[in-house]
């Protein structure tokens, strides 16, 4: 079945520590999409990729980082610098911009 | 700035009801709006997928209406049941050069159907 896989679905981290979270997708989509939620704040943009190599900041980039090397992939950092990293982080996809968005299942991160 | 609102943000009903979410946007250049279902704890479901193009779109008992001149959308779902308890986002793609590609979301509004 085609679909996005996000791994792990929790996530644990001690405070000033580097965390990747993984995004794959088996759609044969080129563009991939990182978003950020939080209770009452809706979905927010962190990165966004609409081809292989190349990546764009969103509205909430700054304490992340992220790699488009293979289609199939997105991966986030969420580094040591993002001031306030626990929430619910959503991938995902899309083929063609008339086609839908496909989102993953989530992974929560809880950094304490 | 593109903002996109869902008005209400929460809605209780009982089973059986018709009922309509909205979703306004303030610039009406836009290349689509999506609708999406989001149950606790989980990703975004992929609900309604409306071009610009378009006037509507019809799933099963749900049909979502678009209007751009007044920078609106509405989800009309019929026959509410208990299992339609869930998020509902609405979502817009505008047709504005460089940011043609990303998707502006609303807050969503928290439906509960109870039997």
């Amino acid at each position: 079945d085609g679909g996005i896989t996000q791994s792990p679905k929790y996530l644990f981290r001690k405070e000033g520590q580097n965390v990747t979270l993984s995004c794959e997708q088996n759609l044969n989509h080129d563009a991939m999409y990182w978003y950020r939620q939080d209770p009452g704040q809706g979905l927010r943009l962190i990165y966004y990729s609409q081809i292989v190599n190349d990546f764009q900041k969103g509205d909430i980039a700054e304490g992340y980082s992220v790699s488009r090397e293979k289609k199939e992939s997105f991966p986030l950092t969420v580094t040591s610098a993002q001031k306030n990293p626990t929430a619910f982080y959503l991938c995902a996809s899309r083929g063609p911009v008339n086609s839908p968005l496909h989102f993953g299942n989530g992974t929560r991160l809880t950094v304490t | 700035k593109q903002e996109v609102t869902q008005i209400p943000a929460a809605l209780s009903v009982p089973e059986g009801e018709n009922l309509v979410l909205n979703c306004s946007f303030t610039d009406s250049a836009i290349y689509n709006l999506q609708w999406f279902r989001q149950d606790p704890g989980k990703g975004l479901t992929s609900l309604l997928l409306i071009q610009s193009s378009q006037r509507e779109q019809t799933s099963g008992r749900l049909n979502a209406s678009l209007d751009k001149s007044s920078g609106r959308s509405t989800l009309y779902i019929a026959a509410s049941q208990p299992g339609d308890s869930a998020t509902y986002l609405c979502a817009v793609s505008f047709d504005r050069g460089s940011t043609l590609g990303r998707l502006y979301f609303g807050r969503g509004t928290q439906l509960t159907v109870w039997p």
